[in-house]
């Protein structure tokens, strides 16, 4: 069975300052791996995937199966970055189709 | 484009009743799923289906019943409401492949 895990529930930072969102997996195949964000009053949304190896909003995660972990960072925050994100991750093979979300991080950029 | 389209947006149950919330996605995609979201504990897979006439479940399917007669719609029913099952309920759709999921408003539920 698959599994992910965020270990913060809540991230503060300053404006400016570098952040980090951890993810930590836990599946026996071939992970596809993704971060969705949920503004406030908004729908969750598609941030970024580990297959199309982009940069969003200034965000970048890097596939790490050695340590299976998919950390999201942004080396400058913005005020606008505050907002709940997931990391997710979908199956293959018997539990196809399957999406698994993490419990999320609530992030906070204060000024 | 509709997109994912979930209703009710809020609805107050009395513990024992019966209710479905209903989804639709008008995007022709093959998955759809229900997640219920609660603090600390994120978003909780509910059931899902990859198709017309296949369903499975999710990691907290008890209390919740699914059906997916057509493409487009996924409704979630509560057969006996209790004060556990309040929560928020997202509703989301994607293409087969490891594709972007496409969420629905939500659905605020609270049981009294």
């Amino acid at each position: 069975a698959q599994r992910v895990t965020q270990p913060e529930k809540l991230l503060s930072v300053f404006k400016g300052a570098p952040v980090e969102l951890k993810c930590n997996y836990s599946y026996s195949g071939s992970p596809e791996l993704f971060w969705y964000v949920q503004y406030s009053r908004q729908r969750l949304q598609l941030l970024l995937r580990h297959i199309s190896r982009e940069s969003i909003k200034g965000f970048t995660a890097d596939l790490n199966k050695g340590e299976t972990s998919f950390h999201l960072k942004k080396p400058f925050a913005q005020e606008e970055d505050s907002a709940m994100y997931y990391c997710a991750l979908n199956a293959g093979g018997t539990s196809y189709g399957k999406l698994t979300f993490g419990q999320g991080t609530i992030l906070t950029v204060h000024p | 484009n509709a997109g994912v389209t979930q209703t009710p947006k809020f609805q107050v149950l009395k513990t024992g009743q019966s209710m479905t919330l209903q989804c639709a996605q008008d995007m022709n995609h093959e998955y759809m799923s229900w997640y219920r979201q609660d603090p600390g504990m994120g978003l909780r897979l509910i059931h899902y289906s990859v198709g017309a006439g296949i369903t499975d479940q999710g990691e907290v399917p008890n209390g919740y019943n699914v059906s997916r007669s057509t493409t487009e719609d996924f409704p979630l029913r509560l057969l006996s409401a209790a004060p556990s099952q309040t929560s928020v309920y997202f509703c989301a759709s994607r293409r087969v492949g490891n594709t972007e999921a496409f969420f629905g408003q939500g659905t605020r539920l609270t049981v009294v």
